[in-house]
């Protein structure tokens, strides 16, 4: 069973514009949400973190936001920039472990 | 500070053979984890190492094994090959009271022929 969900493949955004990126988890052990970011061949880079107690986290350009409610997360990203082209995965952690979504390929285009 | 470093970055080995993946955790760090990423799988967990004791272990048949020295770093060990196992293995290290977050390295790249 599929514990953390990205259920868009892809996204493409206008440069300058607001990226979203979305992630739905099924276990409520989880404590802590993860966005990464990653280019073919190399590891996950960290983004940002959320603790499962807190409903918004923000750094920079990225902001995560959490609603328990509905099981549901998100990554915001603003302004996007062509840099910021990559597979972003979110994942949970719970005992040591991280739980991984498939991913979300996201295309800035000029 | 160094990142998280991984050796051999790629391998090619024969099914039946055995391969062992080395890890070198970033300093001060003393949690390992390992994943497994493949194209049909995704990233899935293998396990996880603190002050050379593993604290949890991903659903990988017992092929699979890992040690963790007092330095911190960690090894993987993987025995009896099979095609399946042709995949990008990582490691990752956390700091202490922060397990949740892990910084990888950039992966050991294994092709089973």
């Amino acid at each position: 069973d599929q514990q953390v969900k990205q259920n868009s493949p892809s996204l493409s955004v206008q440069e300058g514009r607001i990226s979203i990126l979305n992630c739905d988890y099924t276990n409520s052990m989880f404590d802590y949400f993860l966005w990464y970011k990653k280019y073919p061949a190399e590891g996950p880079t960290f983004l940002i973190s959320i603790s499962s107690i807190k409903d918004k986290n923000e750094d920079g350009r990225f902001t995560v936001f959490l609603n328990k409610s509905a099981k549901h997360l998100s990554l915001h990203i603003v302004p996007s920039q062509p840099g910021d082209s990559a597979v972003y995965f979110c994942a949970a952690h719970s005992n040591y472990q991280l739980i991984w979504g498939a991913g979300t390929k996201l295309i800035i285009k000029p | 500070k160094a990142g998280v470093t991984q050796t051999p970055r790629y391998l090619i080995k024969t099914r039946g053979q055995q391969v062992t993946l080395s890890c070198s955790p970033i300093s001060g760090h003393r949690s390992v984890s390992w994943y497994q990423q493949t194209p049909g799988q995704g990233l899935q967990f293998l396990f996880e190492y603190f002050s050379e004791t593993q604290r949890n272990k991903g659903n990988f048949p017992g092929r699979f094994s890992g040690r963790q020295f007092s330095n911190s770093r960690s090894e993987m060990n993987v025995s009896t090959l099979e095609l399946g196992d042709s995949a990008l293995y990582l490691c990752a290290s956390s700091p202490e009271g922060r397990p949740y977050e892990q910084y990888f390295g950039p992966g050991t790249r294994l092709t089973v022929t």
